[in-house]
């Protein structure tokens, strides 16, 4: 049975702290992507590779969010230091991409709280 | 103004009745289209995508695109109370970025 995996699935720090969360996408899928969900802005982009090389990180807070693909099993989100308004769900979703293929398959999520 | 523009809701209806859910959208060069279904606590699933514009059938869903109003919709008939989800609207950006443009997502509840 074939699916995104995230850990943890629940965060909890304190403001200042680092936090790594990680991914692993489903095997074969060329493309990954990360989100962040609140209720006021819905689902955010974050950060999008493909073939593990990062496409768009537009959407990232650059001084204190980054995101890497080690490895065609492992993509990392890590804010460092975290800020209360950073409690959120993060989604990770990965996907087979052609020419005509947009689907985007998600892990359960990370949800994270600042304190 | 937003480029994909979904009402939030919450819609509550009662066990078989028939749902509507809408999108809104700006840029006439969007062709594709797609519905994902979200329960609570979990990551949105993937629920019917459409190409361009007419109406596809899975089931009791079918999701219509109406290309000259911008305008795409999801229909539920006799709803369920596992109907019961955040359902959003997602469009592919018109670019080679293959990023999808989300919208905000309503809150669906199907009263037994």
């Amino acid at each position: 049975d074939a699916r995104v995996t995230q850990t943890p699935r629940h965060k909890v720090t304190e403001m200042g702290q680092e936090v790594t969360m990680r991914c692993q996408p489903i095997l074969g899928h060329n493309t990954v992507f990360w989100y962040r969900q609140t209720m006021m802005q819905g689902l955010e982009l974050l950060a999008y590779f493909r073939n593990r090389a990062p496409l768009d990180d537009s959407g990232m807070p650059k001084d204190r969010f980054s995101a890497e693909m080690p490895d065609a099993t492992l993509a990392t989100l890590k804010i460092q230091p975290s800020e209360p308004r950073d409690s959120a769900v993060y989604f990770c979703a990965s996907g087979l991409q052609g020419v005509v293929s947009y689907e985007q398959y998600f892990g359960p999520g990370t949800r994270l709280t600042v304190t | 103004q937003k480029e994909v523009e979904q009402d939030p809701g919450p819609l509550s209806v009662p066990e078989g009745a028939i749902v509507s859910l809408n999108c809104t959208y700006s840029n006439s060069a969007f062709q594709y289209f797609m519905w994902y279904r979200q329960y609570s606590r979990k990551g949105p699933e993937l629920l019917m995508y459409t190409y361009s514009s007419g109406n596809k059938e899975d089931g009791r869903f079918t999701a219509q695109v109406d290309k000259s109003s911008k305008y795409i919709s999801l229909f539920i008939r006799d709803s369920q109370p596992s109907d019961s989800a955040t359902y959003l609207c997602a469009i592919p950006n018109a670019g080679n970025n293959r990023k999808l443009i989300w919208g905000l997502g309503t809150s669906l509840a199907v009263n037994p």
